[in-house]
């Protein structure tokens, strides 16, 4: 069965501090998804990355970068020089088998990691 | 502004009563999905509809009665629940098929019920 698994039930640091929030998943399929989500108190999801199996590349987009390492089972998020708006929280999830090939299923989500970032 | 639009965003509904959630896109999407969320839990899965038909439902109690009139529409109409049912629902919508939008889901800001 897969699995999500983010240790860190709560962060907090000071702006301007870089953060890492952990992902670990689980999987017997060699074929899957993983993604970030983030949810603000606003409570809408709103969806940051997808990476699909085959693709180890890291990326970068503006103050944020991803960490794919699929030796460790790991999909880790980095957040540098952190702002108070990124106060949220943030969500790991996987889709794997028949499904990541294009049908419709739901996510598997992580417990969440709440990121506070204080002023 | 959000393209999954949910209505209504508050609900307090009785044990007896029966009402609707209402769940909108026009991205063209062909799935889509029911999700509960607990405070400071994870969405759960409820419900995944694939070309407006019900293809996903995750053993939920029958008092949850999903609807897909079209491909753009998905209601959740609730009857007789209990104040465990309680919740923030967020609908979500996605591509079918291969892509770049493939498995990305969209989601609305979600429906905030209470069962008094």
């Amino acid at each position: 069965a897969q699995k999500v698994t983010q240790a860190q039930t709560e962060i907090s640091v000071v702006e301007k501090e870089d953060v890492t929030l952990d992902c670990v998943y689980e999987t017997r399929d060699t074929t899957y998804y993983l993604f970030w989500y983030k949810q603000p108190p606003s409570g809408e999801l709103v969806f940051l990355i997808r990476r699909n199996s085959f693709d180890e590349q890291n990326e970068i987009s503006g103050r944020y970068s991803w960490n794919f390492q699929k030796s460790t089972s790991s999909f880790n998020f980095t957040i540098t020089a952190s702002q108070v708006v990124d106060s949220a929280v943030y969500f790991c999830a996987l889709i794997d088998g028949m499904y990541s090939g294009g049908g419709a299923d739901g996510l598997t989500f992580g417990k969440g990691t709440h990121l506070i970032i204080q002023p | 502004d959000t393209e999954v639009t949910q209505t209504p965003k508050h609900l307090v509904m009785g044990m007896t009563n029966k009402k609707s959630l209402k769940c909108e896109q026009h991205m063209g999407h062909r799935a889509m999905y029911w999700y509960k969320q607990k405070a400071k839990k994870p969405p759960e899965l409820m419900f995944v509809y694939s070309y407006e038909k019900l293809s996903i439902n995750e053993s939920v109690p029958s008092r949850f009665s999903p609807e897909c009139p079209n491909s753009s529409l998905l209601n959740l109409h609730l009857h007789a629940l209990q104040p465990e049912d309680s919740a923030l629902y967020l609908c979500a919508s996605s591509q079918v098929g291969g892509g770049s939008g493939a498995n990305v889901l969209t989601f609305g800001a979600g429906s905030r019920l209470t069962v008094l």
